[in-house]
């Protein structure tokens, strides 16, 4: 099965500041899609960007970004002029074209005003 | 995006009796649905995925019989936890998605079941 590995249980960032977010996977499929979500504290998850892996152009979502690193299998998410509401949980995961998705560990993210 | 229903949003249920958590695509049709377990501080765990209309696939080490689901319709999934036990206490989450492996799965506000 593949698997989904988030590195660091926890990441501080100054409000304002760039931060990113680690995330290496493990697969032997050519056709899947990765994705970042942001779990708050009311535990409703929401989807931040997601890329596809045909794609070569890294995706973007205004603040969010992401460095998709296909030989690597590392997709790692980019957070730009840090917000005190993008405090949360952020999960990174891993849809092959068989429909499961599969999450790392999770990444707890905090942000100092 | 589109909705996700999950209901009921907490439930206590005493040990020995059922619970049932229903899953439900307001605005698009569901075809694949998918229920997590989420432990305190932990990530989701996938239990199962259900295509409509077919059985549902178990991951491994989730014990089919005592976690039942169904997904009889494009709308609804329904997750039901048989014979409760404290250990079932947990957050349990659900998505779904359309047609194709490339469409965004929408989570469910998630149940917070706790057996007394």
């Amino acid at each position: 099965a593949q698997t989904v590995t988030q590195s660091q249980p926890e990441m501080s960032v100054q409000e304002a500041e760039t931060v990113t977010l680690s995330c290496t996977y493990d697969t032997s499929e050519s056709d899947y899609y990765l994705f970042w979500y942001k779990q708050p504290p009311s535990r409703q998850m929401i989807l931040v960007i997601r890329q596809e892996a045909y794609k070569q152009q890294n995706a973007t979502e205004n603040r969010f970004s992401v460095n998709f690193q296909k030989a690597a299998k590392s997709f790692s998410l980019k957070i730009s002029d840090s917000q005190l509401g993008d405090a949360a949980m952020y999960f990174c995961a891993y849809r092959s074209a068989g429909f499961e998705m599969r999450f790392g560990a999770g990444t707890r993210l905090t942000v100092k005003p | 995006g589109a909705v996700v229903s999950q209901h009921p949003s907490w439930v206590i249920c005493k040990s020995g009796t059922s619970v049932k958590i229903e899953c439900r695509s307001l605005d698009f049709q569901a075809t694949t649905m998918f229920w997590y377990r989420q432990f305190p501080k932990q990530s989701l765990m996938l239990m199962a995925t259900s295509n409509e209309g077919s059985k549902a696939t178990y991951e491994q080490g989730v014990e089919k019989d005592k976690f039942l689901i169904n997904h009889a319709s494009l709308t609804l999934s329904t997750l039901t936890v048989t014979s409760a036990h404290p250990e079932d206490s947990s957050f349990y989450i659900c998505s779904a998605s359309g047609r194709g492996g490339n469409t965004e799965a929408f989570f469910g506000q998630g149940t917070r079941l706790t057996v007394v």
